[in-house]
């Protein structure tokens, strides 16, 4: 079974400019997580789609948005690009046990790497 | 205060030891502990995933949940160079509303097995 995917690898933006991400989940995978990587800040939580709907969001600023297709696969959008939106941002995809408790295993991909000069 | 702290190292240890590698949390609503693994330029991949408290074993590799103390680690025997890389601890709690989806993470701590 392919993994996650995501697309482009890398990306070389200026401030002021917006960037749009994109996640392919495993097959059958419902759950789509966008995550953040820093060195300073380590991985923090951005948001999280089910079946097209945004179900948990972190503590990022609305520049940051996203959204999930019926296919299950997610798209990320950084408006307004600024110098600290530089990093990895990772989309990780589960099942999703909706409603039965428990947690779901979250699998990665490879992850976008972003930089805004 | 994070709610999960991790030393970010590096550690470096010779080829054959045993590694260490430990997490300790403040939220004691977390039930669900994972170790991934970050090679360089690559995302994270899945290594153990523990349930509440107790001990867990594949292979090399075992992690340990000791919740009275919210304390987790993981253990590396026989360790290769091939292990060297970032061990991310994450945490979750059950999923409830609010709450879907979010795996809060350690630093990470950064791993060279030398030969």
């Amino acid at each position: 079974k392919a993994g996650v995917t995501q697309t482009p690898r890398y990306l070389i933006k200026t401030r002021g400019q917006q960037v749009t991400l994109s996640c392919s989940p495993i097959s059958g995978h419902r759950s789509v997580s966008w995550y953040q990587q820093t060195p300073g800040q380590g991985l923090q939580f951005l948001f999280e789609y089910f079946s097209e709907t945004q179900r948990n969001k972190g503590n990022f600023p609305g520049r940051f948005s996203g959204r999930q297709f019926s296919n299950s696969r997610s798209e990320m959008n950084v408006s307004t690009l600024e110098l600290g939106d530089s990093a990895l941002y990772l989309c990780a995809s589960s099942l999703a046990t909706l409603g039965r408790g428990g947690t779901d295993t979250q699998y990665f991909g490879p992850g976008t790497r972003l930089t805004v000069l | 205060q994070k709610e999960v702290e991790q030393d970010p190292g590096p550690l470096s240890v010779p080829e054959g030891a045993i590694v260490s590698l430990n997490c300790t949390y403040s939220n004691s609503a977390f039930q669900y502990f994972m170790w991934y693994r970050q090679y360089s330029r690559k995302g994270p991949e899945l290594l153990m995933y523990t349930y509440s408290s107790g001990n867990k074993e594949d292979g090399r590799f075992t992690a340990q949940v000791d919740k009275s103390s919210k304390y987790i680690s993981l253990f590396i025997r026989d360790s290769q160079p091939s292990d060297s890389a970032t061990y991310l601890c994450a945490m979750s709690p059950i999923h409830g509303s609010g709450n879907t989806g979010k795996l809060i993470f350690g630093q990470g701590t950064t791993l060279q097995v030398k030969p």
